[in-house]
């Protein structure tokens, strides 16, 4: 059984071009929650969908942020006309549909904007 | 806002030696903390949760301690080994929310041969 697979590992942006960041949670797994973290920083949540659905994206910037998760596919984390501010680590996690279990995260998608 | 902190923000241990990491929490709402050992480059891997209506927890070398009066969890890494170096995060959430978790800043523990 695979982990949580994210891809790319690494992507490097200009500033005002598009980031898609992708997402394949564990099989049987219907939560994703997206994370990011800036350096010799903690992770600070961004938003949790399930499947079509997006149920909590308090942590997710107003402006140019935006996350799916569709029936089928990986889920995408979108990030618009990146600065370089968007630079970091960005996290998913994945988790079965019962409230009371462990997520598992991926590796990550680190992010650089020059 | 309410957030998870840690007191210290690098450990240095000597192999073999018992290590203990600490963190402080301020919402008293959450009723569930993970600790999470995060290598370089890599994702969070999870080390053992505790759930609120515990004060301990044991796993294999490592224990979690809840102290729910001042609301401070700590990890205990017995026979710290070189592979434990690595940064450590206390995580809180509350039932009902899903897998939201509130990270602490980190601890870097690094174990001297």
């Amino acid at each position: 059984n695979a982990g949580v697979m994210q891809n790319p590992r690494h992507l490097v942006r200009r500033r005002g071009q598009e980031a898609r960041l992708r997402c394949s949670p564990m099989k049987g797994h219907s939560h994703v929650y997206w994370y990011r973290q800036l350096p010799e920083e903690g992770l600070k949540f961004m938003v949790y969908l399930q499947k079509e659905n997006i149920i909590d994206e308090s942590g997710m910037p107003k402006e140019r942020f935006s996350a799916e998760f569709p029936k089928e596919g990986p889920s995408i984390l979108r990030i618009q006309q990146v600065v370089r501010g968007d630079s970091a680590a960005y996290f998913c996690a994945s988790s079965p549909p019962s409230q009371n279990t462990e997520a598992f995260f991926g590796q990550g998608t680190r992010l650089t904007v020059v | 806002g309410e957030s998870v902190g840690l007191h210290l923000p690098t450990l240095s241990v000597q192999e073999g030696d018992n290590s203990i990491i600490n963190c402080a929490y301020s919402n008293s709402a959450s009723d569930y903390f993970i600790w999470y050992k995060q290598e370089s480059g890599k994702g969070p891997q999870f080390i053992i949760d505790i759930r609120s209506n515990m004060d301990k927890r044991q796993g294999q070398r490592v224990t979690v301690l809840l102290n729910k009066t001042v609301k401070h969890l700590s990890l205990q890494i017995a026979a710290t080994q070189p592979g434990d170096s690595a940064v450590y995060f206390c995580a809180e959430k509350i039932s009902g929310g899903g897998n939201k978790l509130t990270f602490g800043t980190g601890t870097q523990l690094k174990v001297e041969l």
